[in-house]
């Protein structure tokens, strides 16, 4: 059955340092999502991707946040400069299609660790 | 906007015994639910999802769920509880305009006992 596969599985970087993690979604879905998940905490959305654009972010997905396809099969998540706070899990989602009845399917997750 | 309440943080049964976590709902629109389950340190694992027709879906690992449209709930049900579903379930919701943003409830975590 195909995956969403992410790397790496554990990333650790100091306080203000840029990351990036990646994503490998499904190969025909054409829409992506990042969640991220505090340890201990709900599972938040951060932004939805769809043909090489934002569809929708929420209010955590600041300026220090940014998506990209560079290619026609990773989908990354940068951080600009990382604060202690964005230590979490990251959870990469890809969809065929952006209605709700589609379902998501979710990689295992970066656990990102900020020191 | 769209909400996900699990009233539970921590739901205990015994092996052999039912078990229920429960989950309500707020939408506009019709909702699409959706279970997920996660074992430490993994990722999150889809159960089961409500899209329409039948309000009890089956899903994985012998887990059901009922949904609710009056009482706006989907609560997950499994009727003989085995020590291996001890894991963290969420309940989300997703709605079919809103770029298929999924909104999780805050999680339960289910231990079963031998």
């Amino acid at each position: 059955e195909p995956e969403v596969t992410q790397t790496p599985s554990h990333q650790v970087t100091q306080m203000g340092q840029e990351v990036i993690l990646r994503c490998v979604p499904i190969s025909n879905h054409l829409y992506f999502y990042w969640y991220r998940q505090i340890l201990g905490q709900k599972v938040e959305f951060l932004v939805s991707f769809y043909n090489n654009e934002i569809s929708e972010k929420s209010e955590i997905f600041d300026d220090q946040f940014s998506v990209e396809r560079p290619d026609g099969s990773n989908f990354t998540l940068k951080i600009r400069s990382t604060k202690l706070e964005d230590s979490a899990m990251y959870f990469c989602a890809s969809s065929e299609l952006w209605r709700g009845d589609y379902e998501q399917y979710f990689g295992p997750g970066t656990r990102l660790t900020v020191t | 906007a769209q909400s996900v309440a699990q009233p539970e943080d921590q739901v205990n049964v015994a092996e052999g015994n039912p078990l229920t976590v429960k989950c309500t709902y707020s939408v506009s629109g019709n909702p699409y639910l959706f279970w997920y389950v996660q074992y430490p340190n993994r990722g999150l694992q889809f159960l089961l999802k409500y899209i329409t027709g039948d309000n009890l879906v089956k899903g994985s690992y012998g887990f059901e769920a009922e949904f609710n449209k009056s009482q706006t709930s989907f609560h997950l049900k499994k009727p003989s509880a085995l020590v291996s579903d001890s894991a963290l379930y969420f309940c989300a919701v997703r709605v079919i305009t809103n770029a298929g943003k999924s909104t999780f409830g805050d999680g339960t975590t289910l231990t079963v006992k031998p």
